[in-house]
């Protein structure tokens, strides 16, 4: 069955350091995986994928993420970190070979100090 | 702005009554998903529905249902609520291919009393 994992509940990041969402998955097959954020009282916004190709993604608001297939992982990373990066982070794993369903890990909340 | 709106944004009623939740997906995104998240259960799938055809189920309870209509919007049927399904109720929806990200409404806030 397919899982992904989110080990940490909360990361705090002084403002203009490097930050880093951890996340690791398990599929049975080749994985599709995503980030999402999620500021309060809003819906989810997508960050970026990784489908195949380039291990390095980049996408919205500078953010980036790591495709590591030996150790299963897909954290996000942003080198300088701002106070309105603070929010609510998802990864989310989908099967290539199987259904639709995307599941999503439980969410790091994400606090930048200024 | 996803392209993806959700009506009523905010709901409040009591326990043992049926609501219904609208969603309208992006313009020619053919798959809608459904989702529930709350503070202890975090961001739960429920169902997704494909060119009005359920394609996938998750977590979703018998008393509640879906369904997708031919022109793409759909309804999330809430039944004989119980406090416990005080939420917000995400939609989203994607287009056809299957690498492709979801998009996000701004939810409904459903408040059982």
């Amino acid at each position: 069955a397919q899982s992904v994992a989110q080990p940490e509940d909360q990361v705090n990041v002084a403002e203009g350091n490097p930050l880093t969402v951890k996340c690791t998955y398990s599929v049975s097959g080749n994985p599709y995986l995503f980030w999402y954020v999620q500021y309060p009282n809003r819906g989810l916004q997508f960050l970026l994928k990784y489908i195949t190709g380039d291990n390095l993604v980049k996408g919205s608001y500078g953010f980036e993420a790591e495709f590591n297939k030996s150790q299963t992982s897909f954290h996000l990373k942003k080198p300088s970190a701002l106070v309105s990066d603070s929010a609510l982070y998802f990864c989310a794993v989908r099967d290539m070979n199987r259904d639709d369903k995307i599941i999503f890990g439980k969410g790091t909340r994400l606090h930048i100090l200024p | 702005d996803s392209g993806v709106t959700q009506t009523p944004k905010h709901l409040i009623t009591a326990t043992g009554q049926r609501v219904t939740l609208r969603c309208s997906p992006r313009s020619g995104d053919l798959s809608v998903y459904w989702y529930q998240q709350s503070l202890d259960q975090g961001l739960q799938f429920l169902i997704q529905y494909y060119n009005g055809e359920e394609r996938a189920k998750g977590n979703i309870l018998e008393r509640f249902s879906a369904q997708q209509f031919p022109d793409l919007h759909s309804e999330l049927n809430l039944s004989s609520l119980e406090l416990g399904d005080s939420a917000l109720y995400f939609c989203a929806s994607s287009a056809p291919l299957q690498g492709n990200e979801q998009f996000f409404g701004p939810g409904t806030r459903l408040t059982v009393l």
